[in-house]
């Protein structure tokens, strides 16, 4: 069965400053790689997602993410982050073929001004 | 607007009864979901369906039950056998296909147990 490992529960940041949120996956075999975001009281937003092709995924919001096999890791990086990206940011999986997404246990950023 | 509907968005509910949560999708979607999220736990699997009138367990699914009479609609019934059901419940959707993509989510219901 596949896992998400999200090492760092909470990010604090300063506000302009870079951030890399981290992601490793466990399978045996190919996997789709997504990072989701939630706000507080509201559902996940689709921020970007690796299905096959470049490994650099560009998404949403100034966000890209980094899928390395040999790694198994899935890194999620913005350059300059700002005040609206405090937000709760989670890594998912999904193996090839029609299976569910399993989660990680979140990685709480804070931005401070 | 195409989108998931949860209702209610806040929910209380006494020890012992019964309670029924509600998902609705307008996007045609094969797949629906119901997710449930706890801090410091991330997002836990209860149940999924991928057609209507056929649904499989997750991986916390005791205590649940859910229906699918409806490709549209998929509600979610905590019952009296759910130990701890205070958490917020997260449903979602998706094309079921054989190259995976994404799950759209609902705004959530968070439920307490008073």
């Amino acid at each position: 069965a596949q896992s998400v490992t999200q090492l760092d529960s909470q990010v604090p940041v300063f506000e302009e400053a870079p951030v890399e949120l981290r992601c490793n996956y466990s399978s045996s075999v190919s996997v789709y790689l997504f990072w989701y975001v939630q706000y507080p009281n509201q559902g996940l937003q689709l921020l970007l997602k690796y299905l096959s092709g470049s490994t650099l995924v560009k998404g949403i919001n100034g966000f890209e993410a980094e899928f390395n096999k040999s790694q198994t890791s899935f890194h999620l990086r913005k350059p300059s982050v700002h005040i609206s990206d405090t937000a709760e940011y989670f890594c998912a999986v999904s193996l090839s073929g029609n299976t569910p997404l399993v989660f990680g246990k979140g990685t709480r950023l804070s931005v401070i001004a | 607007d195409g989108g998931i509907t949860q209702s209610p968005k806040y929910l209380f509910r006494k020890e012992g009864q019964n309670v029924t949560l509600s998902c609705e999708q307008n996007l045609n979607h094969d797949a629906m979901y119901w997710y449930r999220q706890d801090p410091e736990q991330g997002l836990r699997l209860i149940y999924y369906s991928q057609i209507v009138n056929d649904f499989q367990k997750g991986d916390i699914a005791e205590g649940y039950s859910v229906s699918r009479e409806k490709k549209e609609s998929f509600p979610l019934t905590v019952t009296s056998a759910q130990k701890n059901p205070t958490a917020f419940y997260l449903c979602a959707s998706s094309i079921w296909a054989r190259v995976n993509t994404e799950a759209f989510f609902g705004q959530g219901t968070r439920l307490t147990v008073v």
